[in-house]
């Protein structure tokens, strides 16, 4: 497609499920970011994909979060056993190259309760 | 970790009026990005500076790198209602993929 897709645009979910985010990159984008956005703050990196590979986790903030991007296109956010802290939204990027700006998706904002 | 702080907060403005923000960092960086985000979008890259000193220029934009490496600011000139939103500043080191972003200035537009 055109642009940066994310699915499903909302989600909520209960305190202790597992959840999935999937992230569709702009076509021939090698590099794919994972990004969480809390209310009036700016994008918090979470991590970096290069073609297939991880190329940098280090802003995921511990075990229950990982994320997988297989063929090198579409890529998904797995967290496991939910923390009601866990809620806000997930921006997924992609990018020609690693250096230099962005394209946005429009998030998926996660609610769990 | 590195920090960016974005300043102002947020800005009430005239229609028409120029608007000035900024953005300081701890450390240095070797790329500086300026992003805007409506209300329910993910952020759009507005302008991309390379070089230390760099000027670049969008539209109404405009935008320098700083000397020092560890600053930016971002102009507007003769604002419009469409202007509204909440500006980032994020900074890069080479070729490593992530952005560390500040936490925004939002601006407000007057007709």
């Amino acid at each position: 497609g055109a642009g940066v897709s994310q699915t499903p645009s909302n989600k909520v979910t209960e305190k202790g499920k597992y959840v999935e985010l999937r992230c569709d990159p702009i076509s021939g984008h090698t590099a794919l970011y994972w990004y969480r956005q809390s209310l009036g703050q700016g994008p918090e990196f979470l991590i970096y994909f290069q073609g297939t590979g991880a190329a940098d986790d280090s802003g995921l903030p511990n075990d229950r979060f990982f994320a997988v991007r297989p063929e090198g296109s579409v890529s998904t956010l797995k967290i496991q056993r939910t923390e009601r802290g866990d809620s806000a939204v997930y921006l997924c990027a992609s990018s020609l190259t690693p250096q230099g700006g962005y394209t946005f998706g429009s998030g998926t904002r996660l609610t769990v309760v | 970790g590195q920090q960016l702080n974005q300043s102002p907060q947020s800005m009430f403005i005239q229609e028409g009026e120029d608007v000035s923000m900024n953005c300081t960092s701890s450390s240095i960086f070797n790329t500086w990005l300026w992003y805007k985000q409506d209300p329910g979008e993910g952020p759009v890259l507005l302008i991309a500076l390379y070089k230390a000193g760099e000027l670049t220029s969008n539209g109404r934009l405009t935008a320098q790198f700083g000397i020092t490496r560890k600053d930016s600011f971002l102009n507007i000139s003769a604002s419009i209602p469409s202007d509204v939103g909440i500006y980032f500043c994020a900074g890069q080191l080479t070729n490593a993929g992530k952005s560390t972003f500040g936490d925004g200035t939002t601006l407000t537009v007057k007709p």
